[in-house]
């Protein structure tokens, strides 16, 4: 059974459109990450949730935002794509207390 | 350069070793490990190595650790079709970020 799941799987967007990625985890784990992984490139971590502690990376683009409603659930809302964020975005759960991350299949979203 | 390099492609036939290499450049992380992604799929943990170890095995896979060269290879034995896929490399500090490669293509030919 899946146990980080990601919807939509796939998205196209058009350029400036707001659009929303969600992800949802039956683990009860307390790290939830979302990654950007663009095309042969190596994923790149966006921020994390340590329960309802956000951690933004310092390079992270200001249009990427996230909401953690709850344990559950993590979305990633990007307030106005543009063509360059065209990739596959990942979430991931941790326990916080190793460093395993379990990985959702991806939402693979392109903007047009 | 990147902080974690890998080569982007390998390829082996059915049966042989396969050797993935990384090299990586922040020598305070705690923990090294391998994620393997097939098509289409996230990424699934295959095995990590403490800083503090040289060598881990697990059934198939040897993981070695240089840590003077700041050097980590993944062994596959007997490799199959099925271990097709993309391989990173990423090391960590706690949990708060991992830090991936830029993967190694590994096709095995039948």
């Amino acid at each position: 059974d899946a146990m980080v799941i990601q919807n939509p799987r796939y998205q196209v967007t058009q350029f400036g459109k707001p659009v929303t990625l969600s992800c949802s985890q039956t683990l009860n784990h307390n790290v939830m990450y979302w990654y950007q992984q663009k095309s042969s490139q190596a994923p790149k971590l966006l921020f994390h949730y340590y329960d309802k502690d956000f951690n933004n990376e310092a390079d992270t683009p200001d249009n990427f935002q996230s909401r953690r409603p709850n344990t559950s659930f993590c979305f990633l809302d990007i307030r106005s794509p543009g063509l360059g964020d065209t990739a596959m975005y990942l979430c991931a759960t941790g326990t916080g207390q190793n460093t395993e991350a379990f990985f959702g299949q991806g939402t693979r979203l392109t903007v047009v | 350069g990147e902080d974690v390099e890998q080569s982007l492609f390998l390829s082996v036939r059915e049966g042989d070793s396969s050797v993935i290499n990384c090299t990586y450049t922040d020598s305070s992380s705690t923990y090294l490990y391998w994620y393997k992604q097939e098509p289409g799929a996230g990424l699934q943990l295959l095995t990590y190595i403490f800083s503090n170890m040289d060598m881990k095995q697990d059934q198939r896979l040897t993981v070695l650790l240089n840590k003077k060269d700041k050097h980590l290879s993944l062994r596959i034995a007997d490799t199959q079709t099925g271990d097709s896929a993309i391989y990173f490399c990423a090391h960590g500090e706690g949990y708060q970020k991992v830090t991936f490669g830029t993967g190694t293509k590994l096709q095995v030919i039948p």
